[in-house]
This record gives structure tokens, sequence and C-alpha cells, in this order.
């Protein structure tokens, strides 16, 4: 019952490298998202997908790349991190009706120096 | 777009007694969803509560109940009996019925919880 898994937990980064955030779920949901959270801002919407193939932007998309291969992954993609991509980074997903709650990974702390 | 304000940074409760959070929102939508998530120091998300805007009736989950004004766009919590374990940053959250645009949550600035034992 592994449900929404992200790794790595932690990471460090220098200005400029690029890394990937994987993210995986069990579930079979067709949507999965991205969201990062910053202190005093809540969680904000990067990027989400509604199923294998299809991609779109959130509220704060510009840095990250993501793609939708499969229904269970969905990586995150930052090309050259910069030191205002640190944050928490969400990976979540749920099933295809409207009140169907979001299930979280339980999240990646990335530090870029 | 939709916004959601969470007034309280920070609320403090004794234990065994009952605290409500508040959260206010604001949409042209008639139809939506709104959730709680908790968020204890392990950083996990954990979903609450949540209630949909066609259903007039409160939604509630053991000690923890919503008041959901629609006219007022108010969606509080109340959590009762408080427990040590309810402790945590507790963030409100809108979901759009509409299909169109990003389709994800938004979510307020949370408020964290202490609970003083």
């Amino acid at each position: 019952n592994a449900g929404v898994t992200q790794t790595p937990k932690f990471q460090v980064l220098k200005t400029g490298q690029s890394m990937t955030l994987q993210c995986a779920q069990d579930m079979n949901h067709e949507y999965m998202s991205w969201y990062r959270q910053d202190p005093g801002m809540g969680l904000r919407l990067i990027h989400y997908s509604v199923g294998a193939g299809i991609t779109d932007q959130g509220e704060v998309p510009n840095g990250y790349n993501v793609s939708r291969s499969t229904t269970e992954d969905f990586p995150l993609r930052l090309l050259s991190a910069a030191p205002s991509q640190t944050s928490v980074y969400f990976c979540a997903s749920r099933g295809g009706q409207y009140n169907s709650p979001l299930h979280f990974g339980n999240g990646t702390r990335l530090t870029v120096t | 777009a939709q916004t959601v304000t969470q007034s309280q940074p920070e609320m403090s409760v004794q234990e065994a007694e009952t605290v409500t959070l508040s959260c206010t929102y604001d949409t042209s939508e008639s139809d939506y969803y709104l959730f709680w998530y908790k968020q204890p120091p392990s950083r996990q998300m954990i979903l609450v509560i949540r209630q949909e805007a066609y259903k007039q009736q409160n939604a509630t989950e053991n000690r923890f109940s919503v008041n959901f004004q629609k006219a007022a766009k108010s969606f509080s919590l109340k959590i009762s009996d408080s427990q040590l374990g309810d402790a945590a940053m507790y963030f409100c959250a809108y979901r759009t019925v509409s299909g169109g645009g990003a389709d994800g949550l938004t979510f307020g600035k949370g408020t964290h919880l202490i609970i003083q034992p």
C-alpha cells in the first residue's frame, strides 16, 4: 500500500545544476500534480497531468519541466537550478472524480546554493 | 482566479478544549469543493475533511467538523476535544469543478495550531 512515492527526500544542488525529482503512484490515478511549499505561502501548483501524454502548467511553472509517459510516473525536472527554487516539493495524485481528495507524497526538501 | 485566505497565522488551544480555524475564499463559481488538510512536523499532508458546495449539510469526521457558509464564502474548521496529536499546520483548499484551468487545489497560507497540555 505505497500510495505516492517521492524520491529523494532531501537534495542539495549548486546553482546551474540539473536534477529530476521522481514521483510514482500505484493507485492507477489519472491525475497527478507537483506543488511547491514555501514558508508563509501555502502550496502552489507547478505542473499537472490528467493522463499519460498530457501535461499542463499550473501557477508557478517557470524553471520546471514535466512529462508523463506512463500512468504511474510523473517526474519533475529542474534544468538549471536557481536559489529561488529552494523549497519543499510535493507530488500528489487523485482519482477521476472532482470530489476525490489529493493523495500526497512525503515531500522533497531541495536546497539550491 | 480563486483565492483562499486564512487570517490566523497561529492559534493556541488547551488540550481537551475546542478551537475553530477560519477560512474564507473568493470565487464566482456556484459549484466547487473545499478541503482541510493537516501537515504535522513530519511534513506529510493529511486530508482532514472535505465539503461539496452544493451540499447544505456541514461535513463532519469524528472530532472535526466544518461550518460552511456559502453566501459568506466561509469554511471554518472546528476541532473538538483537542488532542496533542492535533498540533500541526492546517491548510484550507479550494477546487473548481469547471474542468478548465489548472484543475488543482488553491491553498491558503495555513494556520499553525498549538496544543497546550
